[in-house]
């Protein structure tokens, strides 16, 4: 079995100021994890992957997660944020070895970036 | 260009009458997926299919019918659509490594 927990549903910063959006997980295999982003009316577009290799995942748009196996957490950061990042992130898992490769989404943390 | 298409993007229905989302993908991928999205719930995956002529459940099938007959295209049927399956809708496609690729969505209300 395996769940995503995002911590917060909503997150608001200024423009310029680093993003945290927080993300544990639970999984019994070896988890693949992923941050996708929603802008308003549009479809799901992959951010970053994480699937066994560095622990530091680079994505796009300056985006970056840190893989902490010890404290089952996938923390999506940027240092300094932009109007358009605002948008809905969703912190995903799916576990190796099952051929369904159903991805479990959390419930989403909504960005606000304040000018 | 590839994509993942889904038609229609926005319908408005009443329940009971049969209807039919499109889903189409150009990058030659086995595995597609549909996925509904409701607030505060996340993606929740509905059916799924692994090649041609292979599907199965995903986590909330009930009153979802899908097919496969050809490795591009993976329509999800609603036979008789209800008011709780208002939602929002997403196919997607994988090739491998479970990186999967999502459509635009579609917006569904049924009256």
């Amino acid at each position: 079995a395996q769940s995503v927990t995002q911590l917060d549903s909503h997150v608001s910063v200024s423009e310029g100021t680093p993003v945290l959006l927080r993300c544990n997980y639970s999984s019994s295999y070896s988890p693949s994890l992923f941050w996708y982003v929603q802008h308003p009316n549009k479809g799901l577009q992959l951010l970053l992957k994480y699937t066994s290799a560095a622990t530091l995942v680079k994505g796009i748009n300056g985006f970056e997660a840190e893989f902490k196996k010890s404290e089952t957490s996938f923390h999506l950061t940027k240092p300094s944020a932009h109007m358009s990042d605002a948008a809905e992130y969703f912190c995903v898992v799916t576990s190796g070895g099952t051929g369904r490769r159903a991805l479990t989404f959390g419930s989403g943390t909504r960005l606000q970036v304040q000018p | 260009e590839a994509q993942v298409t889904q038609n229609p993007r926005y319908l408005i229905t009443v329940t009971g009458k049969k209807l039919t989302v499109t889903c189409s993908q150009n990058m030659n991928h086995e595995y597609m997926s549909w996925y509904r999205q409701d607030p505060g719930l996340g993606l929740r995956q509905i059916y799924y299919s692994m090649n041609v002529e292979v599907t199965d459940k995903g986590d909330v099938p009930e009153g979802y019918k899908v097919s496969r007959k050809e490795k591009r295209n993976f329509p999800l049927i609603l036979e008789s659509p209800s008011p709780n399956q208002t939602s929002l809708y997403f196919c997607a496609s994988s090739l491998a490594k479970n990186i999967q690729y999502f459509g635009a969505g579609t917006r569904l209300s049924v009256l």
